[in-house]
């Protein structure tokens, strides 16, 4: 599976939006881009994922650059219950596995 | 629906001794999976299984076994526990194996080995 690199750690305001971006320049035509999260104490939480077309739920939405190369996961107005390890994770369609990197520390200040 | 379940929550080992983790879940999913997380990373895969009586090996197999003799219960055990497999253990779930294939996760399992 490709590699992913997010930065360690991003602060945000609470009700403010926070990007969090995503580099996977060796990214393959069948990969798939998913986010999770895990909040603390819990297991990880499926977030969105996208091919190439942007996609938006209601928790977040996901940019994916044109070359597929970056994206960016959107939480538009961040609470306090939003703190927690963002993970950008490649999976080819083929199967299944979830390679879990460092992901990106989130936090968030009242 | 309870989801992904996990027992026991916690649990000390002294090395050489044995344990199992049971891992349930409700949804009906076909695909059960297993991974542990070491402090300050990401979770990686053990061991998974694609249906009731079928188990196969992920990235970190070595030291473990799984069973998974009814569709909605998945065993991990530690035959002779050592201080490397001090970690949080987490069971998984999907209905598929491709995409859209959203894994539900477990509270987790924190094990201690002395």
């Amino acid at each position: 599976d490709a590699k992913t690199t997010q930065p360690n750690s991003m602060e945000s305001n609470e009700e403010e939006p926070v990007h969090l971006p995503c580099n996977h320049s060796t990214i393959s035509g069948t990969d798939y881009i998913h986010w999770y999260r895990q909040l603390p104490s819990q297991g990880p939480e499926y977030v969105i994922h996208g091919l190439t077309s942007n996609v938006n739920n209601r928790m977040a939405s996901l940019a994916i650059a044109e070359d597929r190369k970056s994206s960016t996961l959107i939480l538009h107005r961040a609470t306090l219950r939003d703190a927690a390890v963002y993970y950008c994770i490649l999976r080819c369609d083929s199967w299944g596995k979830l390679q879990f990197g460092a992901g990106t520390q989130v936090v968030v200040t009242p | 629906n309870a989801g992904v379940t996990q027992t026991p929550k916690f649990r000390v080992l002294k090395t050489g001794q044995s344990m199992t983790l049971l891992c349930a879940q409700d949804m009906n999913h076909e695909y059960m999976y297993w991974y542990r997380q070491d402090p300050g990373m990401g979770l990686r895969l053990i061991h998974y299984s694609v249906g009731e009586g079928t188990t196969a090996k992920g990235e970190v197999p070595d030291g473990y076994n799984v069973s998974r003799l009814k569709k909605q219960n998945f065993l991990l055990g530690l035959e002779s526990a050592a201080p490397s497999q001090t970690s949080v253990y987490f069971c998984a779930s999907s209905y598929a194996l491709t995409t859209p294939n959203e894994q539900f996760f477990g509270p987790g399992t924190r094990l201690t080995v002395l």
